[in-house]
């Protein structure tokens, strides 16, 4: 148990269905982030919040929409979504300063877009 | 730019066999270097980290020694066991944020 929730842990949705993803960690941190992980490619950092604000969107389409109500919870919401945006999505957190640099990760939601 | 570069696998070994995983680097500044293990069905969990030149991260008698001449943090382990089998992932994060960089996972399967 690594302190960050993921639910729900397996999705299948429609290429026209709109869905959300949803992240919760009660470690105290103050960083939360999005990160796409798909068959031999590096693990892709989509969206960083640091303290509620969005400080890191690499270049995500449109059809991905994150949300960061507090610095505990993190949604992911999906729409129009394509096949190839099948993955295993990771929430993650991180606190700030040296002592407190690694990343605790979710278990993620493995997403199948029909 | 920031980038970390490691080898493909799947790897295949044989029980109490040695593990070598390479890991090259790319990055503007001094990162820290992580190497992170994912089990089955799970996250990724930190395995061991380096914060700087010449540094030796350790744990579960993996081991890893942060070289700047070289770019590199390969992963190293004596003996290993068939729990070990996960997917490990290296990773860099940089010393001017909250940014971390990974490479692309490499499978081990440990067979008895």
């Amino acid at each position: 148990e690594t302190g960050v929730t993921q639910t729900p842990r397996h999705l299948v949705m429609g290429m026209t269905n709109k869905k959300s993803l949803k992240c919760e960690q009660h470690l105290g941190h103050n960083a939360m982030y999005w990160y796409k992980q798909s068959a031999k490619k590096p693990l892709e950092l989509m969206f960083v919040y640091n303290f509620k604000e969005q400080t890191e969107n690499n270049s995500v389409p449109s059809r991905f929409s994150p949300e960061c109500p507090n610095s505990s919870h993190l949604f992911l919401h999906l729409h129009t979504l394509q096949p190839e945006d099948s993955a295993l999505y990771l929430c993650a957190s991180s606190g700030n300063g040296a002592t407190n640099e690694k990343l605790f990760f979710g278990s993620g939601t493995q997403l199948s877009v029909l | 730019g920031n980038s970390v570069t490691q080898m493909e696998g799947p790897v295949t070994l044989s029980e109490e066999a040695f593990l070598t995983i390479n890991c090259t680097y790319t990055a503007t500044g001094y990162p820290s270097l992580f190497w992170y293990v994912q089990y089955p069905g799970e996250g990724l969990q930190l395995l061991l980290k380096a914060t700087k030149a010449d540094d030796k991260g350790s744990n579960k008698g993996f081991e890893a020694t942060y070289r700047k001449e070289t770019t590199s943090f390969h992963l190293e382990k004596g003996s290993v066991q068939v729990s070990d089998s996960a997917v490990y992932f290296c990773a860099l994060r940089s010393n001017t944020g909250n940014q971390f960089y990974f490479g692309t996972g490499t499978s081990l399967t440990v067979i008895p």
